[in-house]
C-alpha cells in the first residue's frame, strides 16, 4: 500500500530558480490538497483539488501553481523560488467530502530549501 | 472568524502519566473534528475522528477524544503515555464557517515523554 507519494523528498533551490512537485495517490480519492507546514504555524492550505481539471485556491496560494491532469496526480509549482518558500511541503488526498466529514491521507512531506 | 486552537505548544508528560492535549474550535454548526500525529519526518497520521452520535470516540494507539459542544472542545486523552508517544499532535476541524469545506489546523502540541 504506497498510498501518497511524495517526490522528491529533499530539495535544494537558488532564488528564482522553478520546481515541480509532485505528488501520486493509489487510493483512488477525488480530493487533494498541497500544505506547507512552517515551525509554530501548522498546516497551511496552499491550493487543493476536487476533482481531475480542477484546482482552487486555498488560504496561502501566492507563488504557487498547481496542476491536476490526472485523477492520481497532483501538481505543484514554484515558478519563481522565494527564500520565503522554504517549507515541507505535504501532499493529501481523501474522498469527496460532505461537509468535510472524509478524512485526508497525507505523505510523507517534500522538504525544500530557498537559498 | 473560524479557528481551530491549540493552547499548549509544548507538553512534557512522565512514562506511564496520564495525557490530555487540549483543542478547541470556534464557528457556527457541528464540527467535524480530528486529532492526527506526526512523528519526526514523518506526514500525519490520523488518530481518530469525530463527525456525531457517541461524544467520546475510540482511536488508535490508546488515544480517545470527547467532543464537548458546551466547552466548545475537543481533547485528546491516553491513560498511559508511552515513549513512542512522543510527537507532534495537531488538532483539525471541517465543517467550519468561512472554510469552504477545508479542513483548519491548529498549531501543534509538541509532546515530550520522560523515561
Amino acid at each position: 500500500n504506497a498510498g501518497v507519494t511524495q517526490t522528491p523528498k529533499f530539495r535544494v533551490l537558488k532564488t528564482g530558480q522553478s520546481m515541480t512537485l509532485l505528488c501520486a495517490q493509489d487510493m483512488n480519492h477525488e480530493y487533494m490538497y498541497w500544505y506547507r507546514q512552517d515551525p509554530g504555524m501548522g498546516l497551511r492550505l496552499i491550493h487543493y483539488s476536487v476533482g481531475e481539471g480542477t484546482t482552487a485556491k486555498g488560504e496561502v496560494p501566492d507563488g504557487y501553481n498547481v496542476s491536476r491532469l490526472k485523477k492520481q496526480n497532483f501538481l505543484l509549482g514554484l515558478e519563481s523560488a522565494a527564500p520565503s518558500q522554504t517549507s515541507v511541503y505535504f501532499c493529501a488526498s481523501s474522498y469527496p467530502r460532505v461537509n468535510s466529514n472524509q478524512p485526508q491521507h497525507f505523505g510523507d512531506g517534500t522538504r525544500l530549501s530557498i537559498l | 472568524a473560524q479557528s481551530v486552537t491549540q493552547p499548549d505548544i509544548h507538553i512534557t508528560v512522565s512514562e506511564g502519566a496520564s495525557l490530555e492535549l487540549r483543542c478547541n474550535y470556534s464557528y457556527g454548526a457541528t464540527p467535524y473534528l480530528f486529532w492526527y500525529v506526526q512523528s519526526p519526518g514523518q506526514g500525519l497520521q490520523l488518530l481518530l475522528k469525530y463527525f456525531s452520535g457517541d461524544t467520546l470516540v475510540q482511536g488508535i494507539k490508546g488515544f480517545e477524544a470527547e467532543f464537548k459542544r458546551s466547552q466548545s472542545s475537543f481533547n485528546l486523552r491516553k491513560p498511559s503515555v508511552h515513549w513512542s508517544d512522543a510527537a507532534e499532535y495537531f488538532c483539525a476541524g471541517g465543517g467550519l464557517r468561512g472554510s469552504q469545506g477545508n479542513l483548519i489546523f491548529g498549531k501543534g502540541t509538541k509532546l515530550s515523554v520522560k523515561p
